[in-house]
């Protein structure tokens, strides 16, 4: 069970957009920055936003990230076959005093 | 370029001990706190251990306190992590991950099995 909670999976065409949604409370999300990070089997993961909505360089504008109470979406649009992952959100929990991540979910291009 | 290497995973029986490095070359290494992150087969990320760049506050997952002792060397640019009382609920892949607003650079990860 984890901290943050996600969906096991989103799933849409080429070319549409899929929002993964990630839950916490006041003492992690609340109180943090949220990171999002990508990771394609058998591989190390990959930060893709960071302090809530930033991207690193190259990281494509079709990914997006957002924050609100103790809550963050990240957002995927102009869906491509390369964006199959699994994709995580992380942070700070300063209750725990201890890193948490979501349980991922996995994104599916039909 | 910045770089994170880890060795040291094995096959090791329920009880057994280990111990894992993690060498950083590319960048100052004292500058950044280095955390322990682990997944488990088929599994998610679990965040695992940090701790201060001076060496000074540790930070463990419950699941390992008392069993799992994270270290660095500042001069050797390098973080461990000693793993003891082995379970085989720890058998995962171990990264080591730079925290630079969220881990931005990840090691390959080495694998640890704990299995008789």
């Amino acid at each position: 069970q984890s901290v943050l909670t996600q969906p096991p999976s989103v799933s849409a065409a080429p070319g549409q957009k899929v929002t993964i949604s990630c839950s916490g409370s006041s003492s992690n999300i609340g109180s943090n920055y949220v990171f999002w990070y990508q990771q394609f089997p058998g591989t190390s993961p990959k930060r893709l936003i960071y302090a809530n909505n930033k991207r690193p360089s190259g990281v494509p504008d079709r990914f997006s990230g957002s924050k609100s109470g103790t809550s963050a979406t990240l957002g995927i649009t102009g869906l491509q076959t390369g964006d199959e992952a699994d994709y995580y959100c992380g942070t700070w929990d300063n209750s725990l005093s201890a890193g948490v991540f979501g349980g991922g979910t996995k994104v599916t291009v039909l | 370029e910045v770089q994170l290497v880890e060795s040291g995973g094995d096959l090791v029986q329920p009880g057994g001990s280990l111990r894992l490095s993690c060498a950083a070359s590319g960048f100052t290494f004292t500058s950044h706190i280095i955390s322990w992150v682990r997944q488990a087969p088929g599994r998610g990320l679990e965040w695992v251990a940090n701790m201060r760049q001076d060496g000074g506050d540790k930070y463990y997952v419950d699941s390992v306190k008392g069993r799992f002792t994270i270290s660095r060397d500042n001069a050797k640019n390098s973080l461990y992590l000693q793993m003891n009382s082995l379970r085989a609920e720890d058998t995962a892949v171990y990264y080591c991950a730079r925290e630079e607003n969220g881990f931005d650079v990840w090691g390959q990860g080495t694998m640890v099995t704990v299995s008789p």
